[in-house]
């Protein structure tokens, strides 16, 4: 099955600076690249997705880069905000199959 | 409205009984799903549906046993609960496609004295 790897498992950084959490995948039938953010307490709701036919996709003050040679992605966060504060989780699904998560990254934006 | 819920939010229980949580999605969504967050949150796929049939059983002691009435209702039964079975479970729910995002319930609390 598909197997993900997060990293860094816990990220702190001063209000205004950028965060960046990467992500690695094993399935290359995996097509589909979503970020959830997660409040304490809270449900994970999405923040950005990626499919597999772009490689870079940006909302606002997030970024996310894919790059499916090296079966890797990446959630870029700028100007972050002490609301920012969460933890973060990387997925990506097989086609046909159910979501499959990293293990999270607890971001800490400090005023 | 609420999209995807799960009833009960929190629950408390001793080891060795039987407890069912419900969820279900207004959504018109084709594919549901368990998941199990522990206490370290990470996010594990139980069980995945779709229009009804199971799709997905991951390695999930035979104790848990889902149900789907309709495609709008997945329920998770579990039976002779044990103190590792406390975690937060999700019910999640998206169309079938695999480029989609998945909507999740607000999550129920299990803990298992």
């Amino acid at each position: 099955g598909e197997n993900v790897e997060q990293h860094p498992s816990t990220l702190s950084v001063q209000e205004g600076d950028s965060a960046v959490i990467k992500c690695t995948y094993s399935d290359s039938a995996s097509n589909y690249f979503p970020w959830y953010k997660q409040e304490l307490g809270k449900r994970p709701q999405l923040i950005i997705d990626i499919r597999s036919n772009v490689g870079e996709k940006k909302d606002q003050r997030i970024a996310v880069t894919l790059n499916k040679t090296a079966k890797h992605f990446s959630l870029h966060i700028t100007e972050t905000q002490p609301e920012d504060s969460a933890v973060y989780f990387c997925a990506a699904r097989p086609s046909g199959y159910a979501l499959n998560f990293g293990k999270g990254t607890s971001l800490l934006v400090t005023p | 409205d609420t999209a995807v819920s799960q009833t009960p939010k929190y629950l408390v229980t001793q080891m060795g009984n039987d407890k069912s949580i419900k969820c279900e999605q207004n959504l018109g969504h084709d594919t549901m799903y368990w998941y199990k967050q522990d206490s370290k949150k990470f996010l594990k796929i139980m069980f995945s549906y779709n229009n009804k049939e199971l799709i997905i059983n991951e390695t999930v002691p035979n104790r848990f046993s889902p149900k789907s009435p309709d495609k709008a209702h997945l329920n998770l039964h579990i039976n002779s609960l044990e103190l590792g079975d406390s975690a937060v479970y999700f019910c999640a729910s998206s169309l079938p496609s695999g480029s989609t995002e998945a909507f999740f319930g607000q999550g129920t609390r299990l803990t298992v004295v």
